[in-house]
């Protein structure tokens, strides 16, 4: 079956420390991206990217950052610098052509 | 600068009763118009897109959605909910044909079914 997998699910981490989200997709798509979710603030871009070895920040990137070196995986680091990362994070594909994205799952970061 | 805004945080709506969930964009040219669904915990799911052409457009679960140029509104409707419906629902807009990097999303409202 052709998706989304973004890993972990739940994610519990101290204050200062980076975490990873991975997210892998197996639908061929070019473009990827990074979208933060908060209560009553829909869907946030932290990142893009439309090809391999190239991304480019969205609205929130401060205190995130990225990489996408292979097609099929573009996974996201939560730094220190982020001053409020507990989220749920969205990763989503798309062929960049239909304007449609598909997601994955989501990842939810608790920072204590 | 581009938006969207939904106006309406939660709704409550009867099971088998009518449903209208509002949006409305900001944005200079024709844009590309989409309503997703989100269950708790859960990705986003794409109900249905407008494009070009008939302003009115089906999609899936039984929605449909109408694009209003003079009014900027692109609501959602759906005849009669079922209880499976209760979800959280974005409007969206795309303002670039071949770059879905440009898709905004509104706030959401979440729709809640009484039985």
């Amino acid at each position: 079956d052709g998706g989304i997998t973004q890993s972990p699910k739940y994610l519990f981490r101290k204050e200062g420390q980076n975490v990873t989200l991975s997210c892998e997709q197996n639908l061929n798509h070019d473009a990827m991206y990074w979208y933060r979710q908060d209560p009553g603030q829909g869907l946030r871009l932290i990142y893009y990217s439309q090809i391999v070895n190239d991304f480019q920040k969205g609205d929130i990137a401060e205190g995130y950052s990225v990489s996408r070196e292979k097609k099929e995986s573009f996974p996201l680091t939560v730094t220190s610098a982020q001053k409020n990362p507990t989220a749920f994070y969205l990763c989503a594909s798309s062929t960049g052509y239909t304007g449609e994205l598909f997601f994955g799952e989501g990842s939810r970061l608790t920072v204590l | 600068a581009q938006s969207v805004t939904q106006p309406d945080i939660h709704i409550t709506v009867s099971e088998g009763a009518s449903l209208e969930l509002r949006c409305n964009y900001s944005y200079g040219a024709t844009p590309y118009l989409f309503w997703y669904v989100q269950s708790p915990g859960q990705g986003l799911q794409l109900l249905l897109k407008y494009f070009s052409g008939d302003t009115l457009v089906q999609g899936i679960k039984g929605f449909e959605a109408e694009f209003k140029r003079s009014q900027s509104s692109f609501n959602l409707r759906k005849p009669s909910v079922h209880w499976s419906d209760a979800a959280e629902y974005f409007c969206a807009v795309g303002v670039s044909y071949s770059s879905a990097s440009k898709i905004i999303f509104g706030s959401g409202t979440r729709l809640s079914i009484r039985p």
